[in-house]
């Protein structure tokens, strides 16, 4: 089975403050995904990587950034939080399209709830 | 325009019965669709996928894909209280890596 682990379930952070939500994944995928979730607007994509140190901006990069420094591991920085980036974090993983086997189906990790007040 | 569509719901049916849910996507070239499912508060299980036009099933779910008319379904026959949660239809464009996702419909099963 795989399986996709975020650092923390619930988080609560002051604004202005950088915080780190990291994720890791055991089934040797190449991408990897960084999503938020809020009511009524669905899942919007944040930033995915491909590959080490391969980033690619999703549709709301704006306010964070990420680090890809190993396969299993892909971290999303809030680089000053604010209150508009409370939200539920989730992160995904996939086997890179056809070439690697996949046919894009993406595994979630259980989601960090953050809360900046 | 969006990408994929899906009824927000919520859909309402009486426990044993069959729940149809749809989705609509716009990109003649999408390859993959995938059905999720998503309790509240907790992430999306991926619970179905299909790549061929057609009816394809797993228990009690069915997904049909229809390439032609650009819609994929899925059906949950004998329907339970438990499978009440959020569907998220995703939709694979070919060439990249991404998922499109609808906002999903949610389900209710009415004892």
């Amino acid at each position: 089975d795989v399986k996709v682990t975020q650092s923390s379930r619930y988080l609560v952070k002051r604004t202005g403050e950088k915080v780190f939500l990291e994720c890791v994944q055991d089934m040797d995928h190449e991408n990897m995904f960084w999503y938020r979730q809020d009511p009524g607007l669905g899942l919007r994509l944040i930033y995915f990587s491909y590959d080490v140190k391969m980033k690619e901006k999703g549709d709301i990069p704006e306010g964070y950034s990420v680090s890809r420094e190993k396969k299993e591991r892909f971290s999303l920085i809030l680089e000053s939080a604010s209150t508009n980036q409370t939200s539920m974090y989730l992160c995904a993983s996939s086997l890179r399209f056809v070439l690697a086997g996949g046919r894009g189906e993406q595994y979630f990790g259980p989601g960090t709830r953050l809360t900046v007040t | 325009q969006k990408e994929v569509e899906q009824n927000s719901g919520p859909l309402s049916v009486p426990e044993g019965a069959i729940a149809s849910l749809n989705c609509t996507y716009s990109d003649r070239g999408s390859q993959s669709f995938f059905w999720y499912r998503q309790y509240s508060g907790k992430s999306p299980e991926l619970i179905m996928f299909i790549y061929s036009n057609g009816d394809k099933e797993d228990g009690r779910f069915t997904a049909q894909l229809n390439k032609a008319s650009q819609y994929v379904s899925l059906l949950i026959r004998d329907s339970q209280p438990s499978d009440s949660a959020t569907y998220l239809c995703a939709v694979h464009t070919g060439g990249g890596n991404k998922l499109t996702f609808g906002t999903g419909t949610q389900l209710k099963v009415e004892l």
